[in-house]
């Protein structure tokens, strides 16, 4: 099983600061990385497919990159509506999994 | 406008079973592939079990093999998941979602979830 990594838990930043996500495979994903938020009380959201690619409706200032084991997820100027949890997933193997979240705190 | 509505959640006691249903609408359900992920409360995401196009092509999460069976009817546009010899770790939130395109698994669309209960 492909165990993904995330860090930190927990990112408390201010409005308009600039957040880092990362998220760390145990075996190598390629480019099979995928981003979802998850808002309290809601169903998680599709952010970014393999990498890059932002889902319909995604706001610029969400961007991922990496390849390999290494994935960040970057948040260039958040906005109070950003408060969530962030989970990464891999879909390169079976059983596909999912990183353990990291919290961001505006 | 797509819409995934999960039901038949609900309390039932160790080694019980149950069926979740999921009712899809707003898209052509035979067209994509279907998945069942989980959240414990307050924990994370978990990845129970997938069906491909067609019905024939299905996996499962280790945690559940031998004891989950999901089916698809694609006339009712509905997704399943028949849970057997449940256990108290299998308590959660279960969500029907569904694949971007049928060669990429990332979960472009997701229902509010039925909430699954495993106690005595």
């Amino acid at each position: 099983e492909n165990v993904l990594t995330q860090s930190p838990a927990t990112l408390s930043l201010s409005p308009g600061e600039r957040a880092t996500l990362s998220c760390r495979a145990s075996q190598s994903v390629s480019t099979y990385l995928v981003w979802y938020q998850q808002k309290p009380g809601q169903a998680p959201r599709l952010l970014i497919y393999d990498v890059s690619n932002r889902a319909t409706g995604i706001p610029a200032r969400f961007s991922g990159g990496g390849s390999g084991t290494d994935f960040t997820l970057t948040i260039s100027s958040l906005e109070p509506e950003d408060s969530a949890v962030y989970f990464c997933q891999q879909r390169v193997s079976w059983p596909l999994t999912f990183g353990g979240g990291t919290r961001v705190e505006i | 406008e797509v819409h995934l509505v999960e039901s038949g959640g609900g309390l039932v006691k160790p080694g019980g079973s149950l069926r979740l249903s999921c009712a899809a609408s707003g898209f052509i359900f035979s067209d994509y592939n279907m998945i069942w992920v989980r959240q414990a409360p307050g924990k994370g995401l978990e990845w129970v079990s997938f069906i491909g196009v067609g019905g024939t092509f299905i996996k499962y999460a280790d945690s559940v093999r031998g004891r989950f069976i999901i089916s698809r009817d694609d006339a009712k546009n509905s997704l399943y998941l028949e849970m057997n010899s449940v256990r108290a770790e299998d308590t959660g939130l279960y969500y029907c979602t569904r694949d971007l395109t049928v060669v990429i698994r990332a979960f472009d669309y997701w229902g509010q979830g039925t909430l699954v209960t495993v106690s005595s």
